[in-house]
């Protein structure tokens, strides 16, 4: 089975600026967790999705937002670019959702906010 | 709140030694611990992992032990080679809310000198 994969995996962009971040779950996973990596405050968990539907959320602004389509493929994004928003940003896809489901990675978008 | 405690931030050992990482964890209803092992540059791989219903388990040298009374956990590392040198995080979650929240430890950066 192919891994999870993220695009853009490189991107740069200005602050006050939006972006978009993309994930595809492994085939036949159902859920799709968010997580921001920095060196300062390590992996921090954004947001999880099942079945279309925001399970849970981090303390994160609103500014960060994101959401399933039916395919379970995911999108997070984040309004108003701020400096410190330069992290790795990682996915993950589960089969189910629960604590009991091993979470597999992807290999992550690495946004530098100028 | 929920949070996890990973020690030491730095290890360094000669090839052919154990490394041991330890964790702690604050919520008393965490019942899923999962290790990861991130290489520079790559996305963090799923190692091994433990669910509170035992107290031990063994994948070849890597072993992971889990004390519930104390809230800690910690990985083993025997015979050590070059290429486990990585940042290890050690990770908690619960089934309360049936979401996949993953609560990382700040990491361990092992270094295995040949």
């Amino acid at each position: 089975k192919a891994g999870v994969t993220q695009t853009p995996r490189y991107l740069i962009k200005t602050r006050g600026q939006q972006v978009t971040l993309s994930c595809s779950p492994i085939s036949g996973h159902r859920s799709v967790s968010w997580y921001q990596q920095t060196p300062g405050q390590g992996l921090q968990f954004l947001f999880e999705y099942f079945s279309e539907t925001q399970r849970n959320k981090g303390n994160f602004p609103g500014r960060f937002s994101g959401r399933q389509f039916s395919n379970s493929r995911s999108e997070m994004n984040v309004s108003t670019l701020e400096l410190g928003d330069s992290a790795l940003y990682l996915c993950a896809s589960s089969l189910v959702s629960g604590a009991h489901y091993e979470q597999y990675f992807g290999p992550g978008t690495r946004l530098t906010v100028t | 709140g929920e949070n996890v405690e990973q020690h030491p931030s730095t290890l360094s050992v000669q090839e052919g030694d154990s490394a041991v990482i330890k964790c702690t964890y604050s919520d008393s209803a965490s019942n899923y611990f999962p290790w990861y092992k991130q290489e520079l540059g790559k996305r963090p791989q799923l190692i091994i992992d433990i669910r509170s219903n035992v107290g031990e388990k063994k994948d070849q040298r890597i072993a992971v032990t889990l004390n519930k009374t104390a809230k800690h956990f910690s990985l083993h590392i025997t015979e050590t080679q070059p290429e486990d040198s990585a940042v290890y995080f050690c990770a908690a979650s619960k089934t309360t809310g049936n979401t996949g929240k993953l609560i990382f430890g700040q990491g361990t950066t092992l270094q295995v000198k040949p």
